[in-house]
């Protein structure tokens, strides 16, 4: 059964740094793709970032560029996401998510969805 | 990027009624869609993926149709268990975008 636990969520000022982890069982992680996605109070999804199973590409959605980093520890099972420069409005519960599909990024043929998804961490900025 | 518009926002249903929730994308995704159930404080469910093939373990009262731009999430007997918000999400391009949610409520 795959499980995905998320951790690292808590409170922090703005302009703060957080780092959120993943711990993946149940399934061969680094065969995978892995996905963040963010859901703030009361509203809806949002895709956060993405990175291929041997890392060689990661995504991210605008709104987080250049202050997100995602990465993956294929020897440990684990997900993580770098927070810098925290904003209020990145207050949010955040998923981690398996991907599942086929296709190759390296071509623009890949087409995944997300198929198994953590209990997810709270992230609260505020000062 | 692709902006995917459900409606309605909120739908107010009986037990045993048939259920349908329509998901418009800004431009063609051909059939690369998948639609989600939430329930309050629970993570996200995968239910239909390719716009209509049904996910392991999910019943089959569940059903997807569409491609394009056009799609429908149908659920053909509502039971107690499927109160709860509907997400569908485009994966044609690497920016991944959601519906704004359908919430199914009590009539």
């Amino acid at each position: 059964e795959v499980q995905l636990v998320e951790s690292g969520g808590g409170l922090v000022k703005p302009g703060g740094s957080l780092r959120l982890s993943c711990a993946a069982s149940g399934f061969t992680f680094s065969s995978y793709s892995m996905n963040w996605v963010r859901q703030a109070p009361g509203k809806g999804l949002e895709w956060v970032s993405s990175v291929t199973k041997s890392s060689d590409y990661k995504y991210y959605a605008d709104s987080v560029k250049g202050r997100f980093t995602i990465s993956r520890d294929n020897a440990q099972n684990s997900l993580y996401l770098q927070m810098n420069s925290l904003r209020a409005e990145d207050t949010a519960v955040y998923y981690c998510a398996k991907s599942e599909g086929a296709g190759y990024f390296y071509d623009s043929s890949a087409r995944y969805y997300f198929d198994s998804w953590g209990q997810g961490t709270l992230v609260t900025v505020s000062s | 990027d692709i902006q995917m518009t459900q409606s309605p926002s909120t739908l107010s249903a009986s037990v045993g009624d048939r259920v349908t929730i329509t998901c418009r994308a800004s431009q063609s995704i051909s059939s690369w869609l998948a639609w989600y159930q939430q329930k309050p404080g629970k993570a996200p469910k995968l239910l239909i993926y390719r716009a209509s093939s049904l996910e392991s373990g999910v019943p089959s009262r569940f059903s997807g149709s569409g491609s394009g731009t056009e799609f429908t999430l149908t659920i053909s007997s509502l039971q107690p268990d499927d109160f709860a918000t509907y997400y569908c999400q485009q994966y044609n391009t690497y920016r991944w975008t959601f519906g704004q949610g359908t919430k199914v409520e009590i009539k």
